[in-house]
């Protein structure tokens, strides 16, 4: 199985401020055939089903504001929200969908500073 | 609008059976892959089990494998698990998910709870 692992486990950034989570995946979730990377960002308020922002490492899901980013490649992949706003706060998790069992991340709690 | 709705959660008592249903609407529903993904209270996301569009391909986390069963009936547009031999670690909100490689659309969840 693919193991993923975020840091922090937790951050708190300043209102306007970068904020920025990592995501490791044991083995590259970059496939030969279609040159992708298999990795997609998920948001997940309480009480609220995830939501996806990023897929494919670096495509923002339709709606989701500009602010969010995704970037890497192989096993190393980087969630930044450029300017961290009220409603961000949120747990977020990345998952690979490269080979069974998709595997996520244990999650990252964005919190106000 | 794409729309999900998990039902058939509940209490069972340990070693029981659950059938969980998954109602969806706002898409053509027999050309996506389905998924479950659980959570257990205040824990982070699982995947669970996948099906195929034809239903001919489906694949399982080991923690479920030989107690879960996947289905789908394209005519009702609604996808399917079967729980047995439910243990008190199966507790959780199970979410039933689209995909289209990455899971894009997710129900609201339906909670299991297993317990005495």
């Amino acid at each position: 199985d693919i193991v993923m692992t975020q840091s922090p486990d937790s951050l708190a950034v300043s209102l306007g401020e970068g904020a920025t989570i990592n995501c490791k995946s044991s083995q590259s979730v970059l496939r030969s055939s279609n040159n992708k990377n298999h990795l997609a960002w998920y948001q997940q308020k309480p009480g609220q089903p995830p939501k996806v922002l990023i897929y494919w490492a670096s495509t923002r899901e339709s709606g989701v504001p500009d602010r969010f980013s995704g970037s890497g490649s192989g096993t190393d992949f980087t969630l930044t929200i450029s300017s961290l706003q009220a409603e961000d706060v949120a747990l977020y998790y990345c998952q690979q969908y490269y080979s069974t069992p998709y595997t996520f991340g244990q999650g990252t709690k964005v919190e106000i500073k | 609008e794409v729309q999900l709705v998990e039902s058939g959660g509940g209490l069972v008592q340990p070693g029981g059976s659950l059938r969980l249903s998954c109602a969806a609407s706002g898409f053509t529903f027999s050309t996506y892959w389905m998924h479950w993904v659980r959570q257990a209270p205040g824990k982070g996301l699982v995947w669970v089990s996948h099906i195929s569009t034809d239903g001919s391909v489906t694949n399982y986390a080991d923690s479920v494998k030989g107690r879960f069963t996947i289905s789908r009936d394209d005519a009702e547009n609604t996808l399917y698990l079967q729980m047995n031999s439910l243990r008190a670690e199966d507790t959780a909100v199970y979410y039933c998910v689209r995909s289209s490689w990455y899971l894009n659309n997710w129900g609201q969840g339906t909670l299991v709870t297993v317990s005495s």
